[in-house]
């Protein structure tokens, strides 16, 4: 069975640019999450989705961060414009409902200078 | 609001040790809780999950316990191996979202 599958894995873009981080979730799973990770620090939830609805955007910040699961499977994240304190690790994790275990993907590590 | 402490933070030892890592949190109103495993520069692997319900979990040499009305969570590792060097981070799952600790570094010396 396939993970789940993110892409890109590095990006680095200077700051007032915009990018783009994608996730292909494990087939089957209805819950979405995005995180976002800094260096030693735990992950702390963007959004996350049900299906196609976003159930919880209450920490993503919707000034310049934007997300979509269309068709209700895979996502993208953006952000548009990025700033320099945005450079950390993006993760994107599936599980079959809210209460499952979570899985989650390799990350994109954004650097923004 | 859900905090999630981890003790230690970072913790060395010798091979074939036993040892116990440290997770708290604050509102014992959870439906789960979950270890992870991290390696550096990699995603996060899912280890255990114990739900609310339940005391403990078990695999390989690996044993989580939950005493969720003292919000506090350990995980034992068994005969500890070089190859268990990462960060161990848990997460509870509260209000259907996981909100993590930052983690425990170990590392296992040879």
């Amino acid at each position: 069975e396939a993970g789940v599958v993110q892409s890109p894995r590095y990006k680095i873009i200077e700051k007032k640019q915009p990018v783009a981080f994608w996730c292909n979730p494990i087939s089957g799973h209805n819950t979405l999450y995005w995180y976002l990770q800094n260096l030693g620090q735990g992950p702390e939830l963007l959004i996350r989705y049900e299906n196609e609805e976003a159930v919880d955007d209450s920490q993503l910040p919707k000034d310049r961060f934007s997300a979509e699961r269309l068709k209700g499977v895979d996502s993208t994240l953006k952000i548009q414009p990025a700033e320099l304190g945005d450079s950390a690790v993006y993760l994107c994790a599936s599980s079959l409902d809210d209460s499952e275990r979570a899985f989650f993907g390799q990350g994109t590590r954004l650097t923004v200078v | 609001k859900q905090e999630v402490t981890q003790i230690p933070a970072a913790l060395s030892v010798p091979e074939g040790e036993n040892l116990v890592l440290n997770c708290s949190f604050t509102d014992s109103a959870i439906y789960n809780l979950q270890w992870f495993r991290q390696d550096p520069g990699k995603g996060l692997t899912s280890l255990l999950l114990i739900q609310s319900s339940q005391r403990e979990q078990t695999s390989g040499r690996l044993n989580a316990s939950l005493d969720k009305s003292s919000g506090r969570s350990t995980l034992y590792i068994a005969a500890s191996q070089p190859g268990d060097s990462a960060t161990y981070l848990c997460a509870v799952n509260s209000s259907y979202k996981l909100i993590f600790g930052s983690g425990t570094r170990l590392l296992v010396r040879p």
